[in-house]
């Protein structure tokens, strides 16, 4: 089973700050099973970024995504004050479904 | 759009049916998931079924206790927990399973997977 290790664990920027959240997965996957989603405290996840780097409707553009193989990684390019949550990657995989365990970006 | 019921309290040992209701979109062309959070803890995956419902898939965790299933005429899937433990206590939220493609000129034509749709989730609680 393909595990996805996020870093850091937690992300301490101010608001107009680039964002750079990493997701890296044990052995390589498919662009197209990799997604991003945005979770607020109390709220049901959302989701930011599917195929890697397609944005979600709705998603600002201030929001990318990029990798392959192993690697991948969710940018943010101008924080502004509502980006600030918990951020998971997520692999599709054939019978399984995996969470990496998530980066908090918090307010530094 | 997404709306789950059936949480609660139960003891280690028991038992409980959660149900998620769907409405404004084509409920039965989607593969749909059950994916759980523990109090401050990260998502986990936990079951998926397909549109037709030939398809099923469970976490490891979960694998032999729960039963996921889904009513294409009521619109609505369901998650049969038995043998509860107390690691089971978390919010349990469903989710839409959305599926597209392109074509790649180096691999051929390529899927992408995405859950985007999600319910607002409904507590289990597992504690004597």
């Amino acid at each position: 089973e393909v595990v996805l290790t996020q870093s850091p664990g937690t992300l301490s920027l101010s608001p107009g700050e680039r964002a750079t959240l990493s997701c890296r997965a044990s052995q390589s996957v498919s662009s197209g099973h990799l997604a991003w989603y945005q979770q607020k405290a109390g709220q049901a996840p959302r989701l930011l970024m599917y195929d890697t780097s397609a944005r979600a409707t709705d998603i600002p553009d201030r929001f990318s995504g990029s990798g392959s193989g192993t690697d991948f990684t969710l940018t943010i390019s101008r924080l502004e004050p509502e980006d600030f949550a918990v951020y998971y990657c997520q692999l599709f995989g054939s019978s399984s479904h995996t969470f990496g365990q998530g980066t908090k970006l918090e307010i530094k | 759009q997404l709306v789950e019921s059936g949480g609660g309290l139960v003891k280690p040992g028991g038992s409980l049916r959660l149900s998620c209701a769907a409405a404004g979109f084509d409920f039965g062309h989607y593969t749909m998931n059950w994916v759980r959070q523990a109090p401050g803890q990260g998502l986990e995956w936990v079951s998926s079924v397909s549109s037709n419902s030939i398809s099923l898939h469970y976490a490891d965790s979960v694998r032999g206790r729960f039963t996921i299933s889904r009513d294409n005429v009521r619109n609505s899937l369901f998650l049969q927990m038995n043998s509860l433990r107390v690691e089971d206590t978390a919010v349990y939220f469903c989710a839409r399973e959305s599926v597209g493609g392109h074509y790649d000129d180096d691999s051929g034509y390529e899927y992408y997977y995405y859950m985007d749709v999600w319910g607002k989730g409904t507590t289990v609680t597992v504690s004597s």
